[in-house]
């Protein structure tokens, strides 16, 4: 079945780096996707990689994934207080409609 | 030149009522999505359609009925509102042949009271 798990709550300084952690059930998953919620506003899509790929990097992003034990990061160098939110973890599988599954989300508290 | 906008952005409303959601995208898309966020933050899928066809249904009530008059709108009807309706309400588009990225209008605010 579908589960994808992160955990609850990271704080972080600003400058320093930030990796959220996110494991996912699903071999068949097709692609996996950072999503990033700040307070009041919708899902803004981050990046996304595809299940054939071990790493993305896009400017302070970089995102890693271990398929062998189902595990995916996302890295967020030189963290800034506009990088506070919730940052969800989701898999897609084409043959499932490609419907999203999400983790229940990484509160991020970055502080000065 | 918002790429999916859903309206109403917030919504109040008595229970019992019967209420809709809208929501376009203009990014020529063929796929489009309703997701329900609960007050724990937890996101779900509702529904999908590929041009105008119903592809995922999930575990839903039958008081939602998603509508899709063409590609472009995918609206959702909820009868008879209960308190648990309370959420927020995403609607989601992508393109199905194109790597399957997958954009998020800004949600809508629903309280039944």
């Amino acid at each position: 079945g579908e589960d994808v798990e992160q955990s609850l709550f990271l704080s972080v300084r600003e400058g320093d780096s930030s990796v959220i952690n996110c494991t996912y059930t699903d071999s068949s998953s097709t692609y996996l996707y950072w999503y990033k919620q700040e307070p009041g506003a919708g899902l803004q899509l981050l990046t996304y990689i595809f299940s054939n790929m071990d790493m993305k990097q896009d400017q302070r992003l970089t995102v890693l994934l271990n398929k062998k034990d189902k595990h995916l990061s996302l890295r967020i160098a030189d963290t800034q207080t506009g990088d506070s939110a919730i940052y969800f973890c989701a898999e897609s599988m084409t043959a499932a409609g490609n419907k999203l599954t999400f983790g229940g989300g990484t509160r991020v508290l970055v502080k000065p | 030149d918002t790429a999916v906008s859903q309206t109403p952005k917030y919504l109040v409303t008595q229970m019992g009522n019967d209420k809709s959601i809208k929501c376009e995208q203009n990014l020529g898309h063929d796929t489009m999505y309703w997701y329900k966020q609960d007050s724990k933050k937890f996101l779900k899928i509702m529904f999908s359609y590929n041009n105008k066809e119903l592809i995922i249904n999930e575990t839903v009530p039958n008081r939602f009925s998603p509508k899709s008059p063409d590609k472009a709108h995918l609206n959702l009807h909820i009868n008879s509102l209960e308190l648990g309706d309370s959420a927020v309400y995403f609607c989601a588009s992508s393109q199905r042949s194109a790597g399957n990225t997958i954009y998020f209008g800004e949600g809508s605010w629903l309280t039944v009271v």
